[in-house]
């Protein structure tokens, strides 16, 4: 079946490095969203990426949209404490308009 | 912009309860209410979609009878969890969206609600 897998599931980093999660569908996606959810709190949405490559930056958070849209990337560059949570990727397939959340990879960053 | 109040926080009550929560956009208008269920360090697990003014579409294994779906308007949504049981515990987060099923906007989520059954 359908499946959003998210590498890796966890990360534990120093403060300051940088991190990456990759996400990964099965099939085409029609678009990505990424997600936040903090320890103890809610998904908060952070960003949209429609378009085949497409990359998108926010501060220190950069998002790509894979050219063949199965696939996307999340980059933190020099990790601060406030990044830790768990980011989630989520998406519409294309053939069966279904939305489908990703596994999640769960980042800690070490003071 | 675009928040949505989940109620109640926190259920803790016995078994063969009913409990239901409220999921509402209070700044938007909310055509499409997801409810979703998530285990601990878990991804969200979508559980059903309602669509304001029609019947909730629910995702494979999940039971309509046991939990009931209500999107009565724009803003409110409202899941009832039937005769409860502890298998039933769980944190389940509601989040709304502007737009119909195959819409691409984003979801906005509720704080969610963690239900323990005795």
């Amino acid at each position: 079946g359908q499946q959003v897998m998210q590498i890796p599931q966890y990360q534990h980093v120093q403060e300051g490095e940088d991190f990456t999660t990759y996400c990964n569908s099965s099939t085409t996606l029609s678009n990505i969203q990424w997600y936040k959810q903090r320890p103890g709190g809610h998904p908060v949405f952070l960003i949209q990426l429609v378009k085949s490559g497409e990359v998108k930056k926010q501060k220190r958070l950069t998002f790509q949209f894979g050219e063949a849209k199965k696939n996307s990337s999340l980059h933190i560059t020099a990790t601060q404490t406030t990044d830790v949570g768990t980011y989630f990727c989520a998406g519409i397939d294309s053939g069966t308009y279904k939305y489908i959340f990703g596994t999640g990879t769960r980042l800690k960053v070490l003071a | 912009g675009a928040v949505v109040s989940q109620h109640p926080s926190w259920v803790i009550c016995k078994s063969g309860t009913s409990v239901k929560i409220e999921c509402r956009s209070l700044d938007f208008q909310a055509t499409t209410m997801f409810w979703y269920r998530q285990f601990p360090k878990q991804s969200l697990m979508l559980m059903a979609t309602s669509n304001e003014g029609s019947k909730a579409t629910y995702e494979q294994g999940v039971e309509k009878d046991k939990f009931l779906i209500n999107h009565a308007s724009l803003t409110l949504s409202t899941l009832t969890v039937t005769s409860a049981h502890p298998e039933d515990s769980s944190f389940y987060i509601c989040s709304a969206r502007v737009g119909r099923s195959y819409s691409n906007q984003p979801q906005h989520f509720g704080d969610g609600t963690r239900l323990s059954i005795l």
